[in-house]
């Protein structure tokens, strides 16, 4: 079935790239997005890329995808501990249904 | 334009209870989508309701139900509750016509005591 894979948790210091990996298996999906959740509120889109996209550049975020690997990958540049918060990947599928991920927990060494 | 709000923000219930709740999506949204988040599980998918119909279904039990009225706002219920139901429910609004953006409301974290 259907089914999008992600690390638990990434580490990194303050001021660096933070690279958030995403796996996925509907080679159909039209759309990926990268979503933002930080404690104790909703969900937030941070981004989303078209299917027939390889990268895609908004501001300190670069999102990259391979399709012939299903591989999705999010980078935030100069990280910030205002970037702390869980990211997670997610695909559409044809049911106009967003199948998701576990969620990356992105922590921040000073 | 007002985002998508959930009501209660909050709730305490005891096994065996049953809860309703409430989301009101975007104005204009079409599609309402339900999610479960716990700690262990991540965020899993309930149902999406599109027009007054589900359109989508998750792998939860008969308990969980929902319904969507013809103003779009959307309803949750969960019957016989148990511990495990604990959780965060969020609801996301969408225009629910194609591979849009889905608008997360803030959740009603729902504790079974």
């Amino acid at each position: 079935g259907e089914d999008v894979e992600q690390s638990l948790f990434l580490s990194v210091r303050e001021g660096d790239s933070s690279v958030i990996n995403c796996t996925y298996t509907d080679s159909s999906s039209t759309y990926l997005y990268w979503y933002k959740q930080e404690p104790g509120a909703g969900l937030q889109l941070l981004t989303y890329i078209f299917s027939n996209m390889d990268m895609k550049q908004d501001q300190r975020l670069t999102v990259l995808l391979n399709k012939k690997d299903k591989h999705l990958s999010l980078r935030i540049a100069d990280t910030q501990t205002g970037d702390s918060a869980i990211y997670f990947c997610a695909e559409s599928n044809s049911n106009y249904q967003l199948i998701w991920g576990a969620g990356t927990k992105l922590i921040i060494k000073p | 334009k007002a985002g998508v709000t959930q009501t209660p923000r909050y709730l305490i219930k005891t096994r065996g209870q049953q809860v309703t709740l409430s989301c009101s999506p975007i104005s204009g949204h079409r599609s309402v989508s339900w999610y479960q988040q716990t700690p262990g599980q991540g965020l899993q998918f309930l149902f999406e309701y599109f027009s007054e119909t589900q359109r989508n279904k998750g792998n939860f039990p008969g308990r969980f139900s929902g319904r969507q009225f013809s103003n779009s706002r959307s309803e949750m219920n969960v019957s016989t509750l148990e511990l495990g139901d604990s959780a965060l429910y969020l609801c996301a609004s969408s225009l629910g016509t194609g591979e849009e953006e889905q608008f997360f409301g803030p959740g009603t974290r729902l504790t079974v005591l």
